[in-house]
C-alpha cells in the first residue's frame, strides 16, 4: 500500500520557526509537494521537490531526502494567518498525487 | 496564475437527488481534471481522474455509478453524485494540473454537499 505520515498537530508561536516531517512509502515516485489549507476553503500549492535538496520561497523552505523517504517543510516568522492545515504530497505518477494526513498548525500569539 | 472555479460552493438536497458539481478551468485547458473528496479534518481522498473525452478512472472503492463523472471539453469537468444519501456529504474538490513536469495542482473552491 502507499502511506504519508504527518503529525496531526503543530502549535508554535508567533515569530518561531516550525517544521513539519513527512514520511512516505509509495509504488512510484517522481517528487514531493505541500499544500496549505485553510478551513474551509481550497488547498493552494506551496512547493515541490523532485530532487535532493531544500528550496526557499521566501519565508517557507521545503528539503527532501529520497534515499530516507522523507521530507520538511519550514515555516520561517511565523504569523497567525499561517495557522492552517499543511499537507505533503506524492506524486506517484504523471497524473497521481498522494496526499497525507495532513498536519494542523496553530500559530499563538 | 492558473484558475479552476468550481460551482455551486454549497449545496443542500433531499435525500435521493441528485446534484451536480461543475468545474472549470479558466484560463488554460485541462485535458486532466481530478475529483477529491475531504471529511472533516481529513485529509483528501482521490475519487478519480476526468479524462476529456473518454472515461474517467475511478480510483478502488468508488462507484462509478453513483459518482458520474463528465469531461466534455477542455476546460469542463462535472461530478454528478446520484441518488445522494447523508453519507455522501462531504467536501468535494476538483482540481486540475497547469502544464507537465511539477507537482502543482490548482485547486477548485470545494462544493460542500449536505444531504438531508
Amino acid at each position: 500500500g502507499q502511506s504519508l505520515e504527518q503529525p496531526s498537530e503543530v502549535t508554535a508561536v508567533e515569530g518561531a520557526i516550525v517544521q513539519i516531517n513527512c514520511t512516505y512509502q509509495t509504488s512510484g515516485f517522481y517528487g514531493l509537494s505541500w499544500y496549505q489549507q485553510h478551513d474551509g476553503g481550497a488547498p493552494t500549492f506551496l512547493s515541490y521537490n523532485a530532487l535532493d535538496g531544500l528550496e526557499e520561497t521566501g519565508r517557507f523552505s521545503s528539503f527532501l531526502s529520497r534515499s530516507d523517504s522523507y521530507g520538511y517543510l519550514l515555516l520561517q516568522e511565523l504569523q497567525m494567518k499561517d495557522s492552517a492545515s499543511y499537507f505533503c504530497a506524492v506524486k506517484t505518477g504523471a497524473n497521481n498525487l498522494f496526499f497525507g494526513t495532513g498536519t494542523r498548525l496553530t500559530v499563538i500569539p | 496564475g492558473a484558475v479552476v472555479s468550481q460551482h455551486p460552493s454549497w449545496v443542500i438536497c433531499k435525500s435521493g437527488t441528485s446534484v451536480k458539481i461543475e468545474c472549470r478551468s479558466l484560463d488554460f485547458q485541462a485535458t486532466t481534471m481530478f475529483w477529491y473528496r475531504q471529511f472533516p479534518k481529513q485529509s483528501l481522498m482521490l475519487m478519480a481522474t476526468s479524462n476529456e473525452g473518454s472515461k474517467a478512472t475511478y480510483e478502488q472503492g468508488v462507484e462509478k455509478d453513483k459518482f458520474l463523472i463528465n469531461h466534455a471539453s477542455l476546460t469542463l469537468s462535472t461530478l454528478t453524485v446520484t441518488s445522494a444519501h447523508p453519507e455522501d456529504s462531504s467536501f468535494y474538490i476538483c482540481s486540475a494540473r497547469f502544464g507537465q513536469g511539477t507537482g502543482e495542482l490548482f485547486f477548485g473552491e470545494g462544493s460542500r454537499l449536505t444531504v438531508l
